[in-house]
């Protein structure tokens, strides 16, 4: 596998379930991002991780956690979500620290569905 | 807050045209800028950075500028194709530790 692979492709659950979204990268990179995005919005930044470490929440409801064990992988648990959190969830990785050659290489993403 | 805009919200081309996107954002404090082609149901794809320093990027048919002190990127496209139908995306990236702002895209279809 090359670049950013997220799993599953395509999740529907309903509002009482509990799953995992996975996003693994295979670039080096220390820096892994989750984001939202939904039917006619711009995409939204949820989650910055540096170097296992989270350095960004913005403002995100607490039914989504995320979880970074490692600079390669990157989790993001759902439960009791509401209907409005169907969307499109991307991750993206790119190196940590200031530098302006930092660029975001994103995954295929996962198409979750809230009934 | 970093504000960015794209204009037009969507554009539809014939085939061979040359066309320009824009994209504004309100902080020029910015590391870089980034532009992204997105097809429809899938992940973002990058297609060019331009540091804070430089002002324009090319890749082959694309070709992007960058003006920090107005605000303003453009990517031109040369030569339209049918197979460039996506929407495109600017992202720039402020002089914070790795945070991104973006614009809600040009949706961009070229007519054969």
């Amino acid at each position: 596998e090359t670049g950013v692979t997220q799993t599953p492709r395509h999740l529907v659950m309903g509002m009482t379930n509990k799953k995992s979204l996975k996003c693994e990268q295979h670039l080096g990179h220390n820096a892994m991002y989750w984001y939202k995005q939904s039917a006619k919005k711009p995409l939204e930044l949820m989650f910055v991780y540096n170097f296992k470490e989270q350095t960004e929440n913005n403002s995100v409801p607490s039914r989504f956690s995320p979880e970074c064990p490692n600079s390669s992988h990157l989790f993001l648990h759902l439960h009791t979500l509401q209907p409005e959190d169907s969307a499109l969830y991307l991750c993206a990785s790119s190196h940590a620290g200031s530098s302006s050659y930092n660029e975001q290489f994103f995954g295929p993403g996962t198409r979750l569905t809230v009934l | 807050k970093q504000e960015v805009t794209q204009i037009p919200a969507a554009l539809s081309v014939p085939e061979g045209e040359n066309l320009v996107l824009n994209c504004s954002f309100t902080d020029s404090a910015i590391y870089n800028l980034q532009w992204f082609r997105q097809d429809p149901g899938k992940g973002l794809t990058s297609l060019l950075l331009i540091q804070s320093s430089q002002r324009e990027q090319t890749s082959g048919r694309l070709n992007a500028s960058l003006d920090k002190s107005s605000g303003r990127s453009t990517l031109y496209i040369a030569a339209s194709q049918p197979g460039d139908s996506a929407t495109y995306l600017c992202a720039v990236r402020l002089q914070s530790f790795n945070k991104f702002y973006f614009g809600s895209g040009t949706k961009l279809n070229v007519k054969p």
